[in-house]
């Protein structure tokens, strides 16, 4: 099946700092989604970007399908930004519908 | 809308006991699915269904069953629970590309 994988695993930032997250996966996809897991465990969508760009205030995100990656981009960031980051892809075909998760990558934004 | 609700939101079972997790969205979803994430991991798909009626496995089935009788409901049936199935659960609606999550059951069987 496809693979997803995300780094970088764990980030430690002050608040204010800009950083970038990557997901790469193994072959095309239909889908790719950014969630959000606040320190409650509640998924939050952040994207549904198959390719492009999109931002959403401090975030925004990218995804080169042809080169099979996408990135995550929090600028500014907050104490709240906390939690871990997942992509998630929807390979399509035979597999339409069902998500392959990245492993996350944790992000702890101090004050 | 309430959007994707779960219950119970924490369990406890003993091995070899049974339970349903219980899942319900009112946005008229067709398509929901079930994940469980364990720690260090992502979600892993168990089961999912396109329709009332209709459901098939994921990529970690073994262990669960499901149902659809109804648009709105996706029960998940441990039919003996195992250690191994200690948890978090998720439940999920999609409406077209987009997934939409529940707020989770964590499960521990001793």
């Amino acid at each position: 099946g496809i693979q997803v994988e995300q780094s970088p695993p764990d980030l430690i930032l002050q608040e204010g700092a800009n950083s970038t997250l990557r997901c790469n996966f193994s072959d095309s996809v239909n889908n790719l989604q950014w969630f959000h897991q606040n320190p409650w465990g509640q998924l939050i969508n952040l994207f549904y970007i198959p390719s492009g760009t999109k931002q959403n205030g401090r975030l925004s995100a990218t995804t080169v399908a042809t080169e099979r990656y996408s990135l995550l981009y929090i600028s500014s960031s907050q104490t709240t930004d906390s939690g871990v980051y997942f992509c998630a892809v929807d390979p399509g075909g035979t597999s339409y519908g069902k998500l392959t998760f990245g492993q996350g990558t944790i992000l702890t934004v101090h004050p | 809308n309430a959007g994707v609700t779960q219950t119970p939101k924490f369990q406890v079972l003993k091995t070899g006991q049974s339970m349903t997790l219980q899942c319900a969205q009112d946005m008229n979803h067709e398509y929901m699915s079930w994940y469980r994430q364990d720690p260090g991991m992502g979600l892993r798909l168990i089961h999912y269904s396109v329709g009332a009626g209709i459901t098939d496995q994921g990529e970690v089935p073994n262990g669960y069953n499901v149902s659809r009788s109804t648009t709105e409901d996706f029960p998940l049936r441990l039919l003996s629970a195992a250690p191994s199935q200690t948890s978090v659960y998720f439940c999920a609606s999609r409406y077209e590309y987009e997934q939409y999550f529940g707020p989770g059951t964590r499960l521990t069987v001793t």
